[in-house]
C-alpha cells in the first residue's frame, strides 16, 4: 500500500518567518494530495490540496508544491502567525476498490512564537 | 455545512467489553472511514467503506470490525476491548472520487 513520510515532526518558528513541511510518498498512482490542519482539541480540516496534473497551488499565505517525478510535495506557509500553531498532516490518495483512500503522514507540530 | 457526528466525545470502558463507536454524516457521501490517532503515529486507517454493506480493511484492522447498514452511518466495533486500544478515534467521510475528507470531532476511548 501507499506509504507517506512527513518531516519534520516538530517545527518551531518566530512570528513572521516562513515554515516548510515536506512529504514523500511511495505509490506513483497517487494523484490527490491534501493538507489538513488540526488545532488543539479540534478535528482535522482541509487547508489546501493539489492534484497530480498541477505543480503548484497557492491560497493567500499558504502554498503547496508537487514533484511527481521525485514523489514529494511540500506545504509552505509565509508570514506565520500564532494562530498557525497546530498539527499539520499531509496525505496521498490512491485508488482502492473504486474509491480513493487517503494515507496520512505522521504529522508536524508547528509552533509559532509571538 | 457538512456534518460528521460521532456519538461520544469521551468513553471509558473495561477490558473485555464490546464497544460500539457510531458515526453519522449528512452529506450523502459514499466513502466513510475510521482512523485511529496516536501521538507521533498520525492518522492510521482501521477500516473504510465505499458503499452500504461494503467494507475494506485498512492498515490496522486487527481487533476491530465495522458495520454500514445505512449510507449515512458507519459503526466501529471493538469486539473485546483491550488497553492497547486506548486512543483517539476519528471518523471521516468523502465523496467517492478524490475529494476532501470531512472529519468528526473524535472519540477519546480509554480502556481500563
Amino acid at each position: 500500500g501507499e506509504n507517506v513520510e512527513q518531516h519534520p515532526s516538530t517545527l518551531s518558528v518566530q512570528e513572521g518567518d516562513s515554515a516548510v513541511i515536506k512529504c514523500t510518498y511511495s505509490d506513483s498512482a497517487s494523484n490527490y494530495f491534501p493538507w489538513y490542519k488540526q488545532e488543539l482539541g479540534k478535528r482535522p480540516q482541509l487547508i489546501i490540496d493539489i492534484r497530480s496534473n498541477v505543480g503548484e497551488k497557492k491560497d493567500q499565505r499558504i502554498a503547496v508544491t508537487l514533484n511527481k517525478t521525485a514523489k514529494h510535495f511540500s506545504l509552505h506557509i509565509t508570514e506565520t502567525q500564532p494562530e498557525d500553531s497546530a498539527v499539520y498532516f499531509c496525505a496521498a490518495s490512491v485508488a482502492s476498490g473504486g474509491s480513493y483512500i487517503p494515507t496520512f503522514g505522521r504529522g508536524t507540530s508547528l509552533i509559532v512564537h509571538p | 455545512d457538512v456534518k460528521v457526528t460521532q456519538s461520544s466525545r469521551y468513553l471509558v470502558k473495561r477490558t473485555g467489553e464490546k464497544v460500539f463507536l457510531e458515526c453519522v454524516q449528512d452529506m450523502d457521501h459514499e466513502n466513510m472511514f475510521w482512523y485511529r490517532q496516536d501521538p507521533g503515529l498520525g492518522l492510521r486507517l482501521i477500516y473504510f467503506s465505499y458503499d452500504v454493506k461494503m467494507k475494506e480493511k485498512g492498515d490496522i484492522p486487527e481487533g476491530y470490525s465495522v458495520s454500514r447498514e445505512k449510507k449515512e452511518r458507519f459503526s466501529l466495533i471493538l469486539e473485546s476491548a483491550s488497553t492497547n486500544q486506548t486512543s483517539m478515534y476519528l471518523c471521516a467521510s468523502s465523496y467517492r472520487l478524490n475529494t476532501e475528507a470531512f472529519f468528526g470531532q473524535g472519540t477519546r476511548l480509554t480502556v481500563v
